[in-house]
């Protein structure tokens, strides 16, 4: 496709559930990032992956989030045991590779709204 | 950490009036970004800047950095209503563009037919 998708677009959930976010990036796009997006909170980094490189798990809120992007293409963003705290809208993005000397921007999804009941 | 300011928080104008958002950051200032956001829909890419003095136009909008200020502002010429949204400044890391951002908490903008 010609953007970043994601899905689901919406996921309502029960406390204590696991659940999947799958992210597609732009193709041939190297890095990949995800972000969420609360109320009172703005939009706070989660997790980057560049490449082959070891992903930057700094933004990550707890061990109950972890992060995978496989082939270097798709990424899922699991959350373990949901609490209704991680309600929110889960946006990824990506961008070219970082060394391009073009100007980069990061393009992005249109998220998945997540509530946990 | 690096900490972007929006103001004003929210914005309701009447069709057809200028307007100005600013962000401030609590940094020096490698790459500014601006998005904008419609309920339900990811982030549009706006504009970046990079350098001190820069300014840059789309349409009717324009955004300027001022390094010393640690600022940007994004202006809206004759705005419409299809200019209501959200817009959110985001920063880089000093490495270019590819870096995770930080963002501003948004400032909220209704314009009024």
């Amino acid at each position: 496709g010609a953007g970043v998708s994601q899905s689901p677009s919406n996921k309502v959930t029960e406390k204590g559930k696991d659940v999947e976010l799958r992210c597609d990036p732009i193709s041939g796009h190297t890095a990949l990032y995800w972000y969420r997006q609360s109320l009172g909170q703005g939009l706070e980094f989660l997790i980057y992956f560049q490449g082959n490189s070891a992903p930057d798990k700094s933004g990550l809120p707890s061990d109950r989030f972890s992060a995978e992007r496989t082939g270097g293409s798709v990424s899922t963003l699991t959350i373990q045991r949901t609490q209704q705290e991680d309600s929110a809208v889960y946006l990824c993005a990506s961008s070219q590779d970082r060394f391009s000397r073009r100007e980069e921007t990061q393009y992005f999804g249109p998220g998945t709204r997540l509530l946990v009941l | 950490s690096q900490e972007l300011e929006q103001s004003p928080q929210s914005l309701i104008v009447q069709e057809g009036k200028n307007l100005t958002i600013n962000c401030t950051s609590s940094k020096t200032l490698y790459g500014l970004y601006w998005y904008k956001q419609k309920y339900g829909e990811g982030l549009i890419f706006l504009m970046m800047l990079q350098k001190g003095g820069e300014e840059k136009s789309h349409e009717k909008i324009t955004a300027k950095l001022d390094e010393k200020k640690q600022q940007s502002s994004l202006h809206i010429t004759a705005s419409q209503p299809s200019h209501a949204g959200i817009y959110l400044c985001g920063a880089g890391g000093n490495q270019g563009g590819s870096e995770k951002l930080v963002f501003g908490k948004g400032t909220k903008l209704t314009v009024n037919p």
